[in-house]
C-alpha cells in the first residue's frame, strides 16, 4: 500500500508568482487536508477536500485556492506569492471526513 | 475556540533520562488527543493518540493519558535515546465534520549521549 506522497520536494519562487504543490493520497481514501507550517510553528489548516468538494477552510485568503481530483489526490495553489508564503506544505489523507489522518512529507516552499 | 498549548523548548537530556513534555487543551466537547513526530527534514509521524476521557496513548516507549479534569495530555518516555531527538506536537482533532487538527506549536527535544 502506497503512503501519501507530494511533489516536488523543495520549490523557489518569486514574489508575486504563482505555484502548484501536488497531493496523491493513501489508496482507498476520499479527503485531504492541507497544512502550512511556518518555520518553528505548528501546522496550520488551510482546507480540505472530500470527494472533490471543499469541505472547511482555515483563515486564510481567497488566493490558497485547491482541487481534488476523481481519484482523490489534490493540488493547492497559491497565486500571488508572498514572502511570508515560505513554509512548509503538508498534505493529509484519511479515509473519510473525521477520520485519521496520514501525512505527506511535505513540499518546502521558499519565496524570494 | 480550540487551542492547543505545549511547553516552551527545546528540551535537552541526556540519554536515558526521563523525559516528560507537557501539552494543554482548549476545546469544546470531547476531542480525541493526538502526539505527532517530526524529524528532520520530514513530515509528521504519528506517535500515540486517546480518544476519550482517562484513556492511555503508547507507542515505542513513550505515553500519554487524557485528563479531562486538568485538560492535559502530557508525554513522558521512561528511557530517551539519541534517536529521540525530533520537534513533537501535541494535537487536537476538532469535532467539526472535517476534523481539522489543531497543533501547538512544537517542543524541540534533543538527547545527547
Amino acid at each position: 500500500e502506497t503512503g501519501v506522497t507530494q511533489s516536488p520536494t523543495h520549490l523557489i519562487k518569486t514574489r508575486g508568482q504563482q505555484v502548484t504543490l501536488r497531493c496523491s493520497s493513501q489508496s482507498g481514501h476520499n479527503t485531504v487536508s492541507w497544512y502550512q507550517q511556518a518555520l518553528g510553528q505548528g501546522p496550520q489548516f488551510i482546507f480540505q477536500y472530500y470527494r472533490e468538494e471543499e469541505n472547511g477552510r482555515g483563515n486564510f485568503p481567497p488566493r490558497f485556492s485547491g482541487l481534488q481530483f476523481p481519484n482523490y489526490s489534490s493540488e493547492l495553489n497559491v497565486n500571488a506569492l508572498e514572502l511570508d508564503d515560505s513554509a512548509l506544505y503538508l498534505c493529509a489523507s484519511s479515509f473519510n471526513r473525521g477520520h485519521e489522518q496520514y501525512f505527506g512529507p511535505g513540499t518546502r516552499l521558499t519565496v524570494t | 475556540g480550540n487551542s492547543v498549548t505545549q511547553m516552551e523548548g527545546p528540551v535537552t537530556l541526556s540519554e536515558e533520562a526521563f523525559l516528560t513534555i507537557n501539552c494543554t487543551y482548549t476545546a469544546t466537547g470531547y476531542p480525541s488527543l493526538f502526539w505527532y513526530v517530526q524529524y528532520p527534514g520530514e513530515g509528521l509521524q504519528l506517535l500515540l493518540k486517546a480518544t476519550k476521557a482517562d484513556d492511555k496513548g503508547s507507542n515505542k516507549g513513550f505515553e500519554a493519558t487524557y485528563r479531562k479534569e486538568t485538560t492535559s495530555f502530557h508525554l513522558e518516555k521512561g528511557s530517551v535515546q539519541v534517536s529521540d531527538s525530533a520537534v513533537y506536537f501535541c494535537a487536537l482533532r476538532s469535532l467539526g465534520n472535517t476534523g481539522k487538527l489543531i497543533f501547538g506549536q512544537g517542543t524541540t527535544l534533543q538527547v545527547k549521549p
